[in-house]
């Protein structure tokens, strides 16, 4: 059965500071993993994904990601955090190998003070 | 790209009504999804359809859930008899398969039908 942890219920950074969401997995088959952010008000966005090929994927707003396959994670990381990426953030893992069915982390609640 | 769209975005009812929610995919996507989020958690996968065929249902959903998605395009989500419990928002998502097409596997979420039952 796949699942997704994420231990952090929430994060604080300063503005200007590198920053980690951090996300670990489970999945039978080939994973595919992806991060989705959620602003007050809005819906859920897309930031990042692994499918295959390079483990450091990059993302939109500069996020970037990590695969570690013999750590079973999918850690989301920015050089420098902004105010505005203050959000929810959920890690979500998918089996590759069959099916479509894709597991979404509880969150991990972003706050960067300025 | 309108964007996914959900109809209605608020519904509040009385628990043993029935309720029926609607989704618009992005037009060009043949994957659709369902999902419902509690306060505090993660969506949780309800049902997936390619095309008008429902290919997956998640075992923890109930047998008042039915979904439909008729001719592939639009989708609905209806729930019988509520319940207090099945208070929750409730997200739609659609995903293209295209092959070699740079955003495949990406889902794109609409707004959400918060669902309030008394």
């Amino acid at each position: 059965a796949q699942s997704v942890a994420q231990p952090e219920d929430q994060v604080n950074v300063a503005e200007g500071n590198p920053l980690t969401v951090k996300c670990t997995y489970s999945v039978s088959g080939n994973p595919y993993l992806f991060w989705y952010v959620q602003y007050p008000n809005r819906g859920l966005q897309f930031l990042l994904k692994y499918i295959t090929g390079d483990n450091l994927v990059k993302g939109s707003y500069g996020f970037e990601a990590e695969f570690n396959k013999s750590q079973t994670s999918f850690h989301l990381k920015k050089p420098s955090a902004l105010v505005s990426d203050s959000a929810l953030y959920f890690c979500a893992v998918r089996d590759g190998s069959g099916g479509f069915k894709t597991i979404f982390g509880a969150g991990t609640r972003l706050f960067v003070k300025a | 790209d309108t964007g996914v769209s959900q109809d209605p975005r608020h519904k509040i009812t009385k628990r043993g009504q029935n309720v029926t929610f609607r989704c618009d995919p992005i037009s060009e996507h043949n994957r659709l999804y369902w999902y419902r989020q509690t306060l505090g958690q993660g969506p949780e996968f309800l049902t997936y359809f390619q095309n008008e065929a429902q290919l997956e249902k998640s075992r923890l959903l109930s047998d008042r859930f039915s979904a439909e998605r008729p001719k592939g395009s639009f989708s609905t989500l209806e729930i019988q008899r509520t319940e207090q419990g099945d208070s929750a928002m409730y997200l739609c998502a659609s995903s293209s398969s295209g092959q070699g097409a740079p955003r495949v596997n990406e889902q794109f979420f609409g707004p959400g039908t918060r669902l309030t039952v008394l």
